[in-house]
Order: structure tokens, then sequence, then C-alpha cells
């Protein structure tokens, strides 16, 4: 199985800094990676798909990138309602496999 | 606007079968170019992927689990389902279904249920 790592797992921000989320994966997995938002009690939101695609109605605050093992989820300036937890998914080869979540919460 | 809603029993006991059914709104899950997930997450811990069921009724099982998993699909009621069988304390979780949509670009996980939280206790 593909391994996903994140970094860090915590972080601690304030409202209007900018915030960045690795993941890298233990091996190649081209541009098959996915972004999920996670607010306490809530199912996963999709945010960002084939690496750097933005999902519809998602804001332009949102961004992703990277390729092969190493890729990034930026938020440009930390909203309140942006405090969650954020997930990477590989879609690029079976098990489909999640990191292991990174917590953005308030400073 | 496309909605799942997950429901079945709260508490299982230890060795019997889990059974959740996903019913969408919104959308047939007959359409072409989904296919129908469940993903689950234990309390306090990451997610992790089921497997997925395609609008043909073709499936896909994470390995970790296959031995143990089945899912279906009730085009009549426009439902999907999930069976997990011989579940231990390890397998409480809360069940998420979701939509999968294999794009151009790549698949991904649009739509999600709210999630159900199964227990297994005796």
């Amino acid at each position: 199985d593909i391994q996903l790592t994140q970094s860090p797992s915590f972080l601690s921000a304030s409202v209007g800094d900018r915030v960045t989320v690795t993941c890298r994966a233990s091996q190649g997995i081209r541009s098959y990676l996915t972004w999920y938002q996670q607010q306490p009690g809530k199912a996963p939101k999709l945010l960002i798909y084939a690496a750097s695609t933005l999902q519809g109605g998602v804001p332009s605050r949102f961004s992703g990138s990277g390729s092969g093992t190493e890729f990034t989820l930026t938020i440009s300036s930390l909203q309140a309602e942006d405090f969650a937890t954020y997930y990477c998914q590989q879609v690029n080869s079976y098990p489909w496999t999640f990191g292991q979540g990174t917590k953005v919460e308030i400073k | 606007q496309v909605q799942l809603q997950e429901s079945g029993p709260g508490l299982v006991k230890p060795s019997q079968t889990l059974s959740l059914t996903c019913t969408v709104s919104g959308g047939s899950i007959t359409s072409g170019g989904y296919s129908w997930s469940w993903i689950r997450q234990p309390p306090g811990q990451g997610l992790e992927w089921i497997g997925f069921i395609y609008y043909s009724g073709n499936t896909y099982y994470n390995p970790a689990l296959k031995s143990r998993v089945t899912m279906s699909l009730d085009t009549s009621r426009n439902q999907f389902s999930m069976r997990l069988s011989s579940v231990t304390a390890a397998d409480t979780a809360v069940y998420y279904c979701a939509r999968v949509w294999f794009g151009e670009l790549s698949p991904y996980l649009d739509y999600w249920g709210q999630g159900t939280l199964v227990t297994v206790s005796s």
C-alpha cells in the first residue's frame, strides 16, 4: 500500500496567516492526490483534486501543488472557518489511502 | 443537489455482521461515471477507505478488509449497502458513504453522507 505522511500533524496559526501543509507519498503517485477538510463532527469536504484543481465552490485562498511524491496544500490567508483537520488521499493505486491528518488550530 | 444518508444499527455485537445502507437522493446510483464508496473513521483517528461499487455492480475492496466486506446496489430504492462480517472492537468507527466521480483528471469523493457511528460491543 502507498503510505502518505503529512507534516506537520498539528499546526497553530492566527487568522490571516499563510499556512502550508505537506503530504509525502511513499512512492510516486503522479498527480493523483486529493485534499479534504474535516470540521469536528462533520464529514470530510472535498477541496482539491488532481493535486491542484480546486473543487467548485471552494474559496480561492486554497491551493494545491506538487506531483510525484511531494505535495502541498496552501491557505493564503487563514480564516476562522478554516480551523479544521486536513487530509490528503492518493487515488493513484488501490487501495486508496489517506494521510494521518493535519489539525489546524487557533493560536 | 446530491445527498447521501447512512442508516443502520449503532451497536453490533462482536463476531456478528455490521450492515449499513446509504440512501442517495438528487441523482441515480446507476448514472455512468460514478461509483459508490464506504470510508470509516475510528473515534479520534484518521480515515480508512473500505472500497467501492461501480454503477454497473462491479466492486473493489480494500485488501485489508476484503475477506469480510460485501457491497451491493439496490437500484429500485436508489441505495447501496455494505456488510462487514466477524466484527471486533477494532471495527468501531464512524462509517461514511460517499460518491466517487471518475473525472478526466482524477477520481475523487465529491459528496459524502453525514456519517453514522457503529460501536462493536457485547
